[in-house]
């Protein structure tokens, strides 16, 4: 079945430092894949997303690159602020399975520090 | 746009009791809503898929007796937790797809989620 791996948080990091959260997935199709991010008290909200390989999404600083060869989807920013702590959800739909099931990664937490 | 409202944002109830829980979609038509369940430090888990005028469709595991799902329009689901438990304590989460349920590359748009706690 599908799945999604992210790298264990938490990840805590001087605000203006560079951000890597690493993300692979396995899915039997062609899937879409997506970054949400989850603030704390709150409900998921999109923040990237990318449909085919070597599509980059990219929103508020953030970027993603869909590698099919490596099967990844690593979340970057260049220079994260205190604001950007949440939990960062990998996900997937995939086409093969009707694209309406959603498999999330279990979540990494970023906290950044003054 | 594209706004999901869940009601409310947190409760607490007493085992044995139900709760139902809402979502709406503010600004949008849903003929498909899905229901998350998170658990602490944990990610989030289907449960199942609101089809409106429809019976829902459960994932495995999931029991339809405990957790029944009402979808009566386009703009509201209703999760219904039945005879809680302090083991039913969770976050759940609703969503919907603008557009076509089968529009795979159209984002999910979620609520902000209804913490339970069951006492």
């Amino acid at each position: 079945g599908d799945s999604v791996t992210q790298m264990e948080g938490p990840v805590t990091l001087s605000e203006e430092a560079f951000l890597t959260i690493n993300c692979t997935y396995t899915a039997t199709g062609y899937p879409s894949l997506f970054w949400y991010v989850q603030y704390p008290g709150e409900g998921l909200q999109l923040l990237l997303k990318a449909t085919k390989a070597d599509d980059k999404g990219s929103n508020k600083g953030f970027e993603a690159t869909y590698r099919k060869e490596t099967t990844s989807f690593h979340l970057e920013k260049g220079s994260v602020q205190v604001s950007d702590s949440a939990v960062y959800f990998c996900a997937l739909t995939d086409r093969g399975g009707g694209g309406n099931k959603l498999t999330f990664g279990t979540g990494t937490q970023l906290k950044v520090e003054l | 746009g594209a706004v999901v409202s869940q009601h409310p944002s947190w409760v607490i109830c007493k085992s044995g009791t139900s709760v139902k829980i809402e979502c709406r979609s503010l600004d949008f038509q849903a003929t498909t809503m899905f229901w998350y369940r998170q658990f602490p430090k944990q990610s989030l888990m289907l449960m199942a898929t609101s089809n409106e005028g429809s019976k829902a469709t459960y994932e495995q595991g999931v029991e339809k007796d405990k957790f029944l799902i009402n979808h009566a329009s386009l703009t509201l689901s209703t999760l219904t937790v039945t005879s809680a438990h302090p083991e039913d304590s969770s976050f759940y989460i609703c969503s919907a797809r603008v557009g076509r349920a089968s529009s795979y590359n159209s984002p999910l748009h979620f609520g902000n989620g209804t913490r339970l706690t069951v006492t």
